[in-house]
């Protein structure tokens, strides 16, 4: 079956300190892949979107980034994380048969 | 476990049919409820936010209603058309602490309409 994996689940980090969430999917090769956030009071936010390996499209500026070193591999990154980093974050693919989330990351920088 | 159930899982309606779909969400600790439209290699389109039981919301020919108490939501779409198919997916934010905690999305209800 096909799953996409997400950790860690909760994260609290400093402002000003780097980010890394790690995204993995399972059983399927190819994905499109793709990282939202949902910030507090707002809706889903398409931030990066990949078709394959090293190839990421962004769709808002940030002082965030994203790769995707592997197939099935997709991560988030932020060299100096800022107050409004904070929300949650959902990594999502469309995958034969359908789209899939991963279970998201709950971020607060404080 | 926190699920959101929606049903069905897929539909195929003929273009000028009306047709609805269902999402079952927890019903203690509710914040909102979400109605997104997907496409696919497309980004998620927002249809509405909800977060009052008895909300009713429109855009269109599609209606969405809410029931807290109960633990359900109604999208509904009135004379199909082909452009309306898509995956139809509904999402449900939990209260964390008053505020706004963790989206959890339903797998979606794929819609198919034919010309």
């Amino acid at each position: 079956s096909q799953t996409i994996h997400q950790w860690p689940a909760t994260l609290v980090q400093p402002v000003g300190s780097p980010l890394s969430l790690e995204c993995t999917v399972e059983g399927t090769s190819n994905p499109n892949l793709y990282w939202y956030r949902q910030a507090a009071g707002r809706g889903l936010q398409l931030l990066f979107y990949s078709v394959g390996i090293g190839q990421i499209s962004s769709e808002v500026p940030q002082n965030l980034s994203a790769s995707r070193p592997q197939d099935r591999q997709f991560i988030l990154s932020s060299k100096k994380l800022l107050l409004s980093d904070s929300g949650f974050y959902l990594c999502a693919g469309s995958l034969a048969g359908g789209e899939y989330f991963g279970p998201g990351t709950r971020l607060t920088v404080l | 476990i926190l699920n959101v159930e929606q049903s069905p899982q897929s539909l195929h309606v003929q273009e000028g049919d009306s047709t609805n779909f269902t999402c079952s969400f927890p019903s203690s600790n509710f914040y909102a409820l979400h109605w997104y439209r997907w496409e696919t290699a497309k980004s998620p389109e927002a249809l509405f936010v909800m977060t009052l039981n008895g909300d009713e919301k429109k855009k269109g020919r599609i209606s969405a209603t809410l029931n807290t108490k109960e633990g359900y939501s109604y999208l509904y779409i009135k004379g199909s058309q082909p452009e309306d198919s898509a995956t139809y997916l509904c999402a449900f934010n939990l209260n964390y602490g008053g505020s706004q905690g963790n989206l959890i999305f339903g797998k979606g209800t794929k819609l198919s309409v034919k010309p």
